[in-house]
């Protein structure tokens, strides 16, 4: 079974500052994806970035990158030049191909606070 | 114009009672899929419905049916509510399997 573990429950970060979010995963498939997605008060799931295991290209997105180290199974999202806009919780994710289909599994999540 | 929508937005019943949620998309998407999210924030799949047909189903209790009447649309349907049913429930749709597009969330709670 895969698992997908956020150790930071909380964050926050000084607007317009860096800050990363990490993430690490448990799985013995060679071949699955990782996502990032946001979830603003809105409650809205947004899908904020995606890696590829089979990439070693780090995925970027605007202010959000990704650090992808495969061998250490972990997956950490970095925001530049935070923005208020980014409060949200933040929750890693992992997909690989279950029984008929992919199937995403989730972290318990990070709340990020962007304080002006 | 929205992509996946759901109704109701807020849904508050009394334990015992069958309640539905209703979900869709106008995306064309070929899969949905429902997930739970607890008090907690932690987010889980529940079902995932590929062209009507069912393809996830994870240990829930079955008192939670989902529905597809067409491709467009996953219904979930609950029995015999429980509190520890409360929750939000998201519904989702996906084409390529990579990228699933959520709705907004129903907020479920169980009195």
């Amino acid at each position: 079974a895969q698992t997908v573990t956020q150790s930071q429950p909380e964050m926050s970060v000084q607007e317009a500052e860096t800050v990363t979010l990490s993430c690490t995963y448990d799985t013995s498939e060679n071949n699955y994806y990782l996502f990032w997605y946001k979830q603003p008060p809105s409650r809205q799931m947004i899908l904020v970035i995606r890696q590829e295991a089979y990439k070693q290209q780090n995925a970027t997105e605007n202010r959000f990158s990704v650090n992808f180290q495969k061998a250490a199974k972990s997956f950490s999202l970095k925001i530049s030049d935070s923005q208020l806009g980014d409060t949200a919780m933040y929750f890693c994710a992992f997909m690989t191909r279950g029984a008929g289909s992919y199937q995403l599994t989730f972290g318990k999540g990070t709340k990020l606070s962007v304080i002006p | 114009d929205t992509a996946v929508s759901q109704t109701p937005k807020y849904l508050v019943t009394q334990m015992g009672n069958d309640k539905s949620i209703k979900c869709e998309q106008n995306l064309g998407h070929d899969t949905m899929y429902w997930y739970k999210q607890d008090s907690k924030k932690f987010l889980k799949i529940m079902f995932s419905y590929n062209n009507k047909e069912l393809i996830i189903n994870e240990t829930v209790p079955n008192r939670f049916s989902p529905k597809s009447p067409d491709k467009a649309h996953l219904n979930l349907h609950i029995n015999s509510l429980e509190l520890g049913d409360s929750a939000v429930y998201f519904c989702a749709s996906s084409q390529d399997f990579l990228t699933q597009y959520f709705g907004p969330g129903t907020r479920l709670l169980v009195l």
